[in-house]
């Protein structure tokens, strides 16, 4: 069984560019949920969809981010334009629901450089 | 708001020994209480899930325990090996969220 698929690994890239992020989740999870991680502040939710429809983006530190769920198995996380200050680790995690009772299933993230 | 913290941020321990990490939270109305554990570039594992309604949980070696009143959970892990060297991280649902904390960098040397 599959867990939760993220690409690209790692990514550097100049200020300015935009950036995508990607994630599978496992099959048959209706949860989907973007973390960072960075030494300064843990690992923080930006945005979480439940059946596809983001449900709380309060996460998401400014309009430079977006996020997409087109359907029950891609999500991308989007950063345009991007600056060294979003250089972090960005996980993806899916649950079989959104109770809070399951647990969450997390990829292996993707390590952004922003030069 | 729902704060998590784990103490100690790091523990260095020779193999063998039996040890307790700790994590506390500030708002006891919590459904349940997740420990995972991070390796090195990698993801996060989810090691135990402990419910409000339980007071302890185990899996082979790693025993977690809920104080909700004291807004308290411990993980023991007995007969630490070189292999449980890596981060471990407490969590707790706010809303449909999980709030971590920082995490205990664990070493165990040969």
């Amino acid at each position: 069984d599959a867990g939760v698929i993220q690409s690209p690994r790692h990514e550097v890239t100049e200020m300015g560019q935009e950036v995508t992020l990607r994630c599978k989740p496992i099959s048959g999870h209706n949860s989907l949920f973007w973390y960072r991680q960075t030494m300064m502040r843990g690992l923080e939710l930006l945005i979480y969809f439940n059946n596809n429809v983001p449900i709380d983006d309060s996460g998401m530190p400014e309009d430079r981010f977006s996020a997409k769920m087109p359907n029950a198995s891609f999500s991308t996380l989007k950063i345009q334009p991007s600056e060294p200050r979003d250089s972090a680790v960005y996980f993806c995690a899916s649950s079989r629901t959104g109770d809070s009772n399951q647990p969450q299933h997390f990829g292996d993230g993707t390590r952004l450089s922003i030069l | 708001k729902q704060e998590v913290t784990q103490i100690p941020a790091a523990l260095s321990v020779p193999e063998g020994e039996n040890l307790v990490l700790n994590c506390s939270f500030t708002d006891s109305a919590i459904y349940n209480l997740q420990w995972f554990r991070q390796d090195p570039g990698k993801g996060l594992t989810s090691l135990l899930l402990i419910q409000s309604s339980q007071r302890e949980q185990t899996s082979g070696r790693l025993n977690a325990s809920l104080d909700k009143s004291s807004g308290r959970s411990t993980l023991y892990i007995a007969a630490s090996q070189p292999g449980d060297s890596a981060t471990y991280l407490c969590a707790v649902p706010w809303g449909n969220m999980l709030t971590f904390g920082g995490g205990t960098r664990l070493m165990v040397k040969p």
